[in-house]
């Protein structure tokens, strides 16, 4: 069984451009959840995409998009970078219905 | 507004003896709760969880114990070890299920003195 997967590992941005990032999921999981977590801080829910349409959202503005694939893959779209969007950001696989959510090791952004 | 809090930001023990971390939500629509353990560079570990139906839970070393009228819950590891040493996070899930917003607390610092 593959675990969650997330890539790159460690990122640098300057401030105003864009950033992808990328998230495999666990192996028969259907459902992406993304997280942001700063600095001393739990993760906050950005959203979730199920059967590759977002199903729920926390409250980011709309420059934090989303997209899932076929294979349930996910990327996580950030425009215009501000400084404050510099974080540890957690993609979570799961199967619909269910609660545990699994993790991935994240992707470190620093925006500059 | 912080939802579900936990107010002690570490907490430092003995190898051998308990730990107790503790939560507190002001939720009253919240009714599934989770703990999730974090190693530095690695994501955040699903360890054991409680429905609001129940007031206890336990896996191995691993109890929670939920006091739904005082909107309360706790972890409790017993015996602890060094490995345990980690942040600890709650979570909650609202009552409409699990395809809802997971919400979590700060964490707590755990550290197992050998």
């Amino acid at each position: 069984e593959t675990g969650v997967t997330q890539s790159p590992t460690h990122l640098i941005k300057t401030r105003g451009q864009q950033v992808t990032l990328r998230c495999s999921s666990q192996s028969g999981h259907n459902t992406v959840s993304w997280y942001q977590q700063a600095l001393g801080q739990g993760p906050q829910f950005i959203f979730q995409y199920y059967r590759e349409e977002e199903n729920g959202r926390g409250n980011f503005p709309p420059r934090f998009s989303g997209l899932q694939f076929p294979n349930y893959s996910s990327e996580l779209n950030v425009n215009a970078l501000e400084l404050d969007d510099s974080a540890l950001y957690l993609c979570a696989s799961s199967l619909r219905w269910t609660y545990e959510q699994y993790f991935g090791p994240g992707t470190r952004l620093t925006v500059t | 507004d912080q939802q579900v809090k936990q107010n002690s930001p570490s907490l430092s023990v003995q190898e051998g003896r308990i730990s107790i971390l503790n939560c507190d939500y002001t939720n009253s629509m919240f009714d599934y709760f989770l703990w999730y353990k974090k190693y530095p560079a690695e994501g955040p570990t699903f360890l054991i969880s409680i429905s609001s139906i129940k007031d206890k839970n336990e896996d191995g070393r691993f109890t929670v114990f939920l006091n739904k009228s005082a909107k309360h819950l706790s972890l409790h590891i017993v015996p602890s070890q060094p490995g345990d040493s980690a942040v600890y996070f709650c979570a909650a899930y609202p009552s409409t299920g699990a395809n809802s917003k997971l919400t979590f607390g700060k964490g707590i610092t755990l550290s197992v003195r050998p």
